[in-house]
């Protein structure tokens, strides 16, 4: 069974720009978690999806966006990027939505975004 | 609001020593989670194990085991005759009943050196 997938892997980008970040869940998980690891900051909760819906952010500026799709893959957008943007981009997907327990969440290889 | 404690930054062991990493969280929450997980160099976290908050009963996988108490509100993590591939980052992780987000440690870099 192939698990969570995140593309691209590194993804380089200058001040201001926008950029899209892509997660497959594994076959089956309707949510989707999206966390930042910054350096010196760790792993921080950006976003959760569930259905389709955004049913719970983070402490991050509205510029963090994303979306879900009927397929239940992601999509996190960043606009206006900043230099302390920079992190490695990790997704996460669980089997257990809204009506469902608290199922471990499984982790993508993550994606690399640097901002010059 | 959620907290976990992991207060060991950097841990180093030479090859077949005992290694244990501390995780200490606060929660309001009656009913949560409690997760181990390891991050190599390449960057992904891969998933060790899960415990409830109804479940104290310590556990055995081979040459890991976790202490999971209650009362210390502490879930501590052992590495049996240690090796090198072991090396990593470890992060302890919680995820409350309350809420889907897991708040995670800031980690602690195992290193086993041969």
């Amino acid at each position: 069974e192939a698990g969570v997938t995140q593309s691209p892997t590194h993804l380089i980008k200058t001040r201001g720009q926008q950029a899209t970040l892509r997660c497959s869940p594994i076959s089956g998980h309707t949510s989707v978690y999206w966390y930042q690891q910054a350096l010196g900051l760790g792993l921080q909760f950006l976003l959760w999806y569930d259905e389709g819906e955004e049913r719970n952010r983070g402490n991050f500026p509205p510029r963090f966006s994303g979306r879900q799709f009927p397929n239940y893959s992601s999509e996190l957008n960043v606009n206006a990027l900043e230099l302390e943007d920079s992190a490695l981009y990790l997704c996460a997907s669980s089997f257990a939505g809204l009506a469902g327990g608290l199922d471990e969440q499984f982790f993508g290889p993550g994606t690399r975004l640097t901002v010059l | 609001a959620q907290k976990v404690t992991q207060a060991q930054t950097e841990i180093s062991v030479v090859e077949k020593e005992d290694v244990t990493l501390d995780c200490v969280y606060e929660t309001r929450d009656t009913t949560y989670y409690l997760f181990w997980y390891k991050q190599p160099p390449s960057g992904e976290l891969v998933f060790l194990i899960r415990r409830n908050s109804f479940d104290e009963q310590n556990e055995i996988s081979g040459r890991y085991s976790w202490n999971f108490q209650k009362s210390t509100s502490s879930f501590n993590f052992t590495i049996t005759a240690s090796q090198v591939v072991d090396s990593a980052v470890y992060f302890c992780a919680l995820l409350p009943g309350s809420a889907r987000q897991l708040t995670f440690g800031s980690g602690t870099q195992l290193t086993v050196l041969p």
